[in-house]
């Protein structure tokens, strides 16, 4: 079964990190393109980050920019956002998601999502 | 970069038909082959429903269908069914090398 399964959110301080793990299986983890997404609490969602297959190519939003830092591991399939000086706005429920096809396009698998409170 | 554009909620009633609107630029939706569309239950991760403009993923009701025509996607739902009362979202690819979501539309079915 194609899974993913994403960990590592809670509740931290502004001006604090954490950071979120995403373990993947069912599928060759290194084929595929893996992005974050986040959904504050009753809003929409917004892509955070992709992370390309070759090249080790990484893609930010403007939002996290210079604050947050995308990374893999493919020998552990496993797929890491790095967040730091997280903001009270850093706050949602954070899913990471494998490319359908291309780099930055449609997500055909998610995790159930870890939730990240910043207060 | 602004949200796409998504109507806050649409409805219908079993077995009609309703289109979601979903409205870009030409940096992103009129640009790009690249815009998907996403169903989400309450307190669910999203779907994917469609890709890159019109395909449908396995699995995935042939009731639903994209399209596309110059800045604005669209997706429309045929033989609404209870079960499709959800959030949808679309995205888009950006010239920025960015992915931009929609605000969301909420589907009631009457």
């Amino acid at each position: 079964e194609v899974q993913l399964l994403e960990s590592g959110g809670g509740l931290e301080q502004p001006g604090g990190s954490l950071r979120l793990s995403c373990a993947a299986s069912g599928f060759t983890f290194s084929s595929y393109a893996m992005s974050w997404v986040r959904q504050a609490p009753g809003k929409g969602l917004e892509w955070v980050s992709t992370f390309s297959v070759s090249g080790g190519i990484t893609y930010y939003a403007d939002s996290v920019k210079g604050r947050f830092t995308v990374s893999r591991d493919n020998s552990k399939n496993t797929l890491y956002l790095q967040m730091n000086s997280l903001r009270a706005d850093d706050t949602a429920v954070y899913y990471c998601a494998k490319a359908k096809r291309v780099t930055i396009g449609g997500m055909d698998v998610w995790g159930q999502g870890t939730s990240v409170t910043v207060s | 970069q602004s949200a796409l554009t998504q109507p806050a909620s649409v409805s219908g009633s079993p077995g009609q038909s309703i289109t979601i609107s979903c409205t870009g630029t030409s940096s992103d939706v009129g640009g790009y082959n690249y815009v998907s569309w996403y169903q989400q239950h309450p307190g669910k991760a999203p779907k994917l429903m469609i890709y890159e403009v019109s395909n449908r993923p396995s699995g995935v009701s042939n009731r639903f269908s994209g399209s596309k025509s110059g800045n604005t996607a669209s997706l429309t739902i045929s033989g609404l069914q209870a079960e499709d009362e959800a959030d949808y979202y679309c995205s888009s690819y950006t010239s920025s090398s960015t992915l931009i979501f929609g605000g969301g539309t909420k589907l009631t079915v009457l």
